[in-house]
């Protein structure tokens, strides 16, 4: 099956800079990526997310970009701010099969 | 708020005991996703509804089973509790069967503690 590595598992930035999180991703076939935003003591939260026909995407301060020669995407934050101190996922999935989620990174933003 | 609630918020029972996890999926949403959530092991699918119909299976042990109800509310039901059980129990829902075109929107979470 699927099986997807998230690296780092904690980032710390300074506020302003920017924040990058990369997901690896095993299965060739899977053609859709979101990333989920958890604050403590809520759900996951979709933030962004990439269907393989496409190689970037933007929302305001929010981009993830995927590479499917080597089965990798990323989530970019820029200008970070101390709210978007959270747990960050990274998923894929084939078709309609289920959703593999990475083990999370908490990021921390240093004011 | 997305739009999915789940009950309890909070649950302490002792091993061996059985609970009831209950989910109300987005007005619409005819898919229910039901995730666990432990420290060592991340967010695991256990299994999906749609329209009350078992669709998908993940992870989920043979203790554990759920259903989908007409009015298309969901049930987790956690029998012979163990210490390993204790975790976040998260419930998601999206519009359609073939949830790969849609996104899925997770509610608050219900935190099982087995002492």
């Amino acid at each position: 099956g699927e099986n997807v590595e998230q690296h780092p598992s904690t980032l710390s930035v300074q506020e302003g800079d920017s924040a990058v999180i990369k997901c690896t991703y095993s299965d060739s076939a899977s053609n859709y990526f979101p990333w989920y935003k958890q604050e403590l003591g809520k759900g996951p939260q979709l933030i962004i997310d990439i269907r393989s026909n496409v190689g970037e995407k933007k929302d305001q301060r929010i981009a993830v970009t995927l590479n499917k020669t080597a089965k990798h995407f990323s989530l970019h934050i820029t200008e970070t701010q101390p709210e978007d101190s959270a747990v960050y996922f990274c998923a894929a999935r084939f078709g309609n099969e289920k959703l593999t989620f990475g083990t999370g990174t908490r990021l921390t933003i240093i004011p | 708020d997305s739009g999915v609630t789940q009950t309890p918020k909070h649950l302490i029972t002792a091993t061996g005991q059985r609970v009831t996890l209950r989910c109300s999926p987005r007005s619409g949403d005819l898919s229910v996703y039901w995730y666990q959530q432990s420290l060592d092991q991340g967010l695991q699918f256990l299994i999906q509804y749609y329209n009350g119909e078992e669709r998908a299976k993940g992870n989920i042990l043979e203790r554990f089973s759920a259903q989908q109800f007409p009015d298309l509310h969901s049930e987790l039901n956690l029998s012979s509790l163990e210490l390993g059980d204790s975790a976040l129990y998260f419930c998601a829902s999206s519009t359609q069967r073939l949830a790969g075109l849609r996104e899925q929107f997770f509610g608050p979470g219900t935190r099982l503690t087995v002492l």
